[in-house]
């Protein structure tokens, strides 16, 4: 079935360095993708989004990155902060329906003083 | 800023018992979904409501049910709750058309069924 998955569950980066975030799709038909950010206790929060007839698109301190040839995307955050730790997820939706919608297991930002 | 609240943080139940989680949103928003959160699995879409008195299934909607009396108000039902149902439950909302606007989540409601 499709999926969208995660390459590393755990990332750990030290303040201040870049963060690299990435996740791989599978439905070529795929053409909206989101990132996530979920702190502890709370629920998931919008970051940027990207439609499938770009290739880059930047927000504060973030960038996203797709790869349409490998169906590959990534999130990159800059001078990375205490308060970017949390769990990133990305979702890819191909159709206007919610059943069209489907999210990555996510993978976990820690940060090192 | 959309808000979108959920009713209780946290709820412990008895199996069997009848449960319902209550969520709100200001925005006026059309779509509306319910989520469960497992470790490991990623968001699972149990129900969603295009709009007042519509409903459709999605990937796990077994043991569930949901209301849509009001525009700003989704229920989901736990009719008979099991163990199995123990997760947390989001609550979320976008703006239609879907598939071009990301979705809104409350905080979430942690569930144990005992």
């Amino acid at each position: 079935g499709e999926s969208v998955g995660l390459h590393l569950p755990t990332l750990s980066v030290q303040e201040g360095d870049n963060s690299i975030i990435n996740c791989a799709y599978s439905n070529s038909a795929s053409d909206y993708f989101i990132w996530y950010k979920q702190e502890s206790g709370k629920g998931p929060q919008f970051i940027i989004d990207i439609r499938s007839n770009m290739d880059k698109r930047q927000g504060q301190r973030v960038t996203v990155l797709l790869n349409k040839t490998v169906k590959h995307l990534s999130l990159q955050i800059a001078a990375t902060q205490p308060g970017d730790s949390a769990v990133y997820f990305c979702a890819e939706n191909w159709g206007s329906s919610a059943s069209k919608i489907i999210f990555g297991s996510g993978t976990r930002l820690s940060i090192r003083p | 800023d959309v808000k979108v609240t959920q009713s209780s943080r946290y709820l412990v139940k008895r199996t069997g018992e009848k449960v319902f989680l209550e969520c709100v949103q200001d925005m006026d928003h059309e779509n509306m979904f319910w989520y469960r959160q497992d470790p490991g699995l990623g968001l699972r879409l149990i129900y969603f409501s295009y709009d007042v008195k519509m409903k459709e299934k999605g990937d796990i909607p077994e043991g569930y049910s949901v209301s849509r009396e009001k525009k700003e108000r989704f229920s989901l039902i736990l009719e008979s709750a099991s163990t199995n149902q123990t997760s947390m439950y989001l609550c979320a909302s976008s703006l239609a058309p879907l598939g071009t606007s990301s979705q809104h989540f409350g905080d979430g409601t942690r569930l144990s069924i005992l």
